[in-house]
């Protein structure tokens, strides 16, 4: 059973350019959650998708970023227009259905905006 | 805005040492607490999940406390070894909500 997938492990964007990074969640889970780790910062919560749904996207910033997760493929965070400051490690989790309990994180994305 | 507090921020032990250390957090609506272990250029990996007030977890040397009244968890390491090495973290839901709020984390270093 392999374990939540990310990638690009590494991507690099000019600033102004779009950033697309995917999440595969472990197989059986339906619950997906984006967490961005700032430079010297601890994990914080983006948001919190189940399929076709986003259930709480509280922590995600109003402008420039979405996130998605269809009913086939993986979850999707989308970064428009990068700046600098989005610069971050960016990490998905999963866990299984009507649990909310443990969650399995991916080995996430180290995004670099030049 | 919950307030999850780790101390200390960093920890070095030499190997054996047994060490431990906190994770404060706001009492009122408690849930669930999480500690995860996050090893560098790896991704969290979870070690336990703590509901109940007095919990005790244990998994090989590492094992955790929870006191939901005062609003901490105390994480022991028994008899360090340099793979214990990483940073050290947990996660606070509160009023049943699926969203954990994580604390900073106390990064280990055990020397050989």
């Amino acid at each position: 059973n392999a374990g939540v997938m990310q990638n690009p492990r590494h991507l690099v964007r000019r600033r102004g350019q779009e950033a697309r990074l995917r999440c595969s969640p472990m197989k059986g889970h339906s619950h997906v959650y984006w967490y961005r780790q700032l430079p010297e910062e601890g994990l914080k919560f983006m948001v919190y998708l189940q399929k076709e749904n986003i259930i709480d996207e509280s922590g995600m910033p109003k402008e420039r970023f979405s996130a998605e997760f269809p009913k086939e493929g993986p979850s999707i965070l989308r970064i428009q227009q990068v700046v600098r400051g989005d610069s971050a490690a960016y990490f998905c989790a999963s866990s299984p259905v009507g649990t909310g309990n443990e969650q399995f994180f991916g080995p996430g994305t180290r995004l670099t905006v030049l | 805005i919950l307030n999850v507090e780790q101390s200390p921020q960093s920890l070095h032990v030499q190997e054996g040492d047994s060490t431990n250390f906190t994770c404060s957090f706001p009492s009122s609506n408690f849930y669930a607490l999480h500690w995860y272990r996050w090893e560098t250029a790896k991704s969290p990996e979870a070690l336990f999940v703590m509901t109940l007030n007095g919990d005790e977890k244990k998994k090989g040397r590492i094992s955790a406390t929870l006191n939901t009244k005062e609003g901490y968890s105390y994480l022991y390491i028994k008899g360090s070894q340099p793979e214990d090495s990483a940073t050290y973290l947990c996660a606070l839901r509160s009023g049943g909500s699926y969203i954990p709020t994580f604390g900073r984390g106390t990064s280990l270093i055990v020397h050989p």
